[in-house]
């Protein structure tokens, strides 16, 4: 049974560098069956992507939020992370990582993370 | 961008009924759409692929159906386990519906 656990710091300050990274087991962040994913939710609203990896380091974004994030994988340590820069209060959410089938017209994400909540404040 | 617009956005209903939530997309998207479930506090659950494949593990009390435009999920008789709120999702775009939350009459 595959399990993914969202690391890092729970508070960011505004226009700094928010960094998380996902931990799994069970699996293989080299399997070239997944996608590994980054989605987001704001308290008390909906879901929002952010982008996916695939084990090849190929990746996909968000287009209204490509210009800050960066999403990388390190198959050594079975994890992928995610980087958002220039945060404003606007990128206060639970951030999740997930697991979603690779291949064309498979996009949705059949495990996730348990989340983490991450606050941008001064 | 397709946009996904979910009906109602609050849904009332009492265990042992049968309720119906619809998922709109903007443009025709095929059967490529999943449903998901997540309780308070909780990450989402995969209920649902390509727009009526149950997840192994659901409850067969859940079902989805449609194509194109317009999809709905179905659950035949609530049980208490079931309040929480439910999210449609596009294949393409990756876009979220704006969740419908099912409350406890």
């Amino acid at each position: 049974q595959v399990q993914l656990q969202e690391s890092g710091p729970g508070l960011v300050k505004p226009s700094q560098t928010l960094s998380l990274t996902c931990t799994v087991s069970g699996d293989s962040t080299s399997n070239s069956l997944f996608y590994w994913y980054w989605i987001r939710q704001p308290a008390g609203r909906g879901l929002e992507y952010i982008g996916r990896i695939y084990t090849s380091g190929s990746t996909n974004y968000n287009p209204s939020l490509e210009s800050r994030v960066t999403i990388s994988i390190d198959t050594s340590k079975n994890q992928f992370s995610l980087t958002l820069s220039s945060v404003t209060a606007a990128d206060t959410a639970v951030y999740y990582c997930a697991r979603g089938p690779y291949g064309a017209y498979r996009y949705y994400l059949d495990n996730w993370g348990q989340g983490t909540l991450v606050t941008v404040s001064s | 961008d397709i946009q996904m617009t979910q009906s109602p956005s609050t849904l009332s209903a009492s265990v042992g009924d049968r309720v119906t939530i619809t998922c709109r997309a903007s443009q025709h998207i095929n059967r490529w759409l999943a449903w998901y479930q997540q309780r308070p506090g909780k990450a989402p659950n995969l209920l649902i692929s390509k727009a009526s494949n149950l997840e192994s593990g659901v409850p067969s009390r859940f079902s989805g159906s449609g194509s194109g435009t317009e999809f709905t999920l179905t659950i035949s008789s609530l049980q208490s386990d079931d309040f929480a709120t439910y999210y449609c999702q596009a294949y393409s775009g990756f876009s979220f519906g704006q969740g419908t939350k099912l409350e406890i009459k």
